[in-house]
């Protein structure tokens, strides 16, 4: 069964301090992962795909990476508006072509 | 903007009512996803169409769970006998097979919030 596990929980950033969410995953067979922003009681947002260890996607301030292991979202000089919740999620070639989610990181910018 | 959109966007009733739920995918899209999410959680899968067929289904789907896609455009979920905890928002999204990408995005929609009371 595939497991996606998100750290950390909670982060809580001045406007332009830097950071990275980790999204760290057990499948077999990664047909993709994929990185969607959610702000609060709306659907969520997608970001990025990433499809094999070594790829990077960028789009503004964020940067995705992708290991055998892990993910990792990059935000940089991260503004005010950049507050939500970023989710990680696998398809896999076990599982079809069902989404399976980790937890989410929520992430609040002060100004 | 023709994005995927769900009505109601809220929904309250009493335990035991039954409820319907409709998601209009993005036109062109010929699969149709949908999830649960409680709150502080990620989304879990629940039933997934293709066209008109419906492929795969959750264990988490109870007998008291149903949905359509009668022509392979909108789709409706119904919760019989609600119980209290039904209450999450239920999240629609869809994605285009053999897309460019060939690994099908999938778009959500905003959401059904209900509150079962």
């Amino acid at each position: 069964e595939d497991q996606v596990t998100q750290s950390p929980e909670a982060l809580r950033l001045q406007e332009g301090e830097s950071s990275s969410l980790n999204c760290s995953y057990t499948v077999s067979g990664l047909r993709g992962l994929f990185w969607y922003r959610q702000d609060p009681g709306k659907g969520p947002e997608f970001l990025f795909t990433l499809y094999s260890a070594g790829e990077e996607k960028e789009k503004e301030r964020l940067k995705a990476t992708l290991t055998k292991k892990e993910s990792f979202l990059h935000i940089t000089a991260p503004k005010p508006e950049d507050s939500a919740t970023y989710l990680c999620a696998v398809r896999s070639k076990a599982a079809g072509n069902k989404l399976t989610f980790g937890g989410g990181t929520r992430v609040l910018v002060k100004p | 903007d023709t994005g995927v959109s769900q009505d109601p966007r809220h929904k309250i009733t009493k335990r035991g009512q039954n409820v319907t739920f409709r998601c209009d995918p993005i036109s062109e899209h010929n699969r149709l996803y949908w999830y649960r999410q409680t709150l502080g959680q990620g989304p879990e899968f629940l039933t997934y169409f293709q066209n008109e067929a419906q492929l795969e289904k959750s264990r988490l789907l109870s007998d008291r769970f149903s949905a359509e896609r009668p022509k392979g455009s909108f789709s409706t979920l119904e919760i019989q006998r609600t119980e209290q905890g039904d209450s999450a928002m239920y999240l629609c999204a869809s994605s285009l097979t053999g897309g460019a990408s060939g690994n099908n995005e999938q778009f959500f929609g905003p959401g059904t919030r209900l509150t079962v009371l």
